[in-house]
């Protein structure tokens, strides 16, 4: 099983909404990482998890913030979000930092 | 710094071989990736092969590692309308630059017509 689920589908929010995305994966993986997808873009690295603790930190703006509650779940907490930010976000895990990685499906994030 | 470089574009005949192919620039890199993505989708693994090996087959595809010369390509053969996609190159790491973080292409977008 190499699944890597992430939760909503799709998402729609104001510029004043505070909103979570979720992804989950029970593969034992240890490290976890977000990325954001411009349309006709390759995923950005925004942050990635080693063992829990926060490995990465690619210069992302405070308004998304990052939690690792347990080895099999990561979550990205959205807060007062710009248009710009309306992009692909995709969840990955890796046996360890630097193995290969699955994807999840993504959430489809559209700030109006 | 890394850089991966792919085509953006290839277009085939249902029934034909694709040959997408890609260049890196890192020498120390240790795994080099092939992942597929269909619209709206995530990045599907299809599959990678590391440095010291110069070829992987895996059913319909095949990898290519010229080490020398930093270029690696995906076959696949009997090209089907399934396989219409993005694909993106891949490599990693450890101990180079991108600390074992994933550093793309820009995807090549295959088109398979009927």
């Amino acid at each position: 099983d190499t699944e890597v689920t992430q939760t909503p589908k799709h998402l729609v929010m104001g510029m004043t909404n505070k909103k979570s995305l979720k992804c989950e994966q029970h593969m034992g993986h240890r490290a976890m990482y977000w990325y954001k997808q411009k349309a006709k873009k390759p995923p950005e690295l925004m942050f990635v998890y080693s063992y829990e603790k926060l490995s990465i930190n690619e210069s992302v703006p405070s308004r998304f913030s990052p939690e690792c509650p347990n080895s099999s779940l990561l979550n990205l907490h959205l807060h007062a979000l710009q248009p710009e930010d309306s992009a692909l976000y995709l969840c990955a895990s890796s046996f360890s930092k630097g193995s290969e990685q699955y994807f999840g499906p993504g959430t489809r994030l559209t700030v109006t | 710094g890394e850089d991966v470089e792919q085509s953006l574009f290839l277009s085939v005949r249902e029934g034909d071989s694709s040959v997408i192919n890609c260049t890196y620039t890192d020498s120390s890199s240790t795994y080099l990736y092939w992942y597929k993505q269909e619209p709206g989708a995530g990045l599907q693994l299809l599959t990678y092969i590391f440095s010291n090996m110069d070829m992987k087959q895996d059913q319909r595809l095949t990898v290519l590692l010229n080490k020398k010369d930093k270029h690696l390509s995906l076959r696949i053969a009997d090209t089907q309308t399934g396989d219409s996609a993005i694909y993106f190159c891949a490599e990693t790491s450890p101990s180079g630059g991108s600390q074992g973080n994933l550093i793309f292409g820009k995807g090549t977008k295959l088109s398979v017509k009927p």
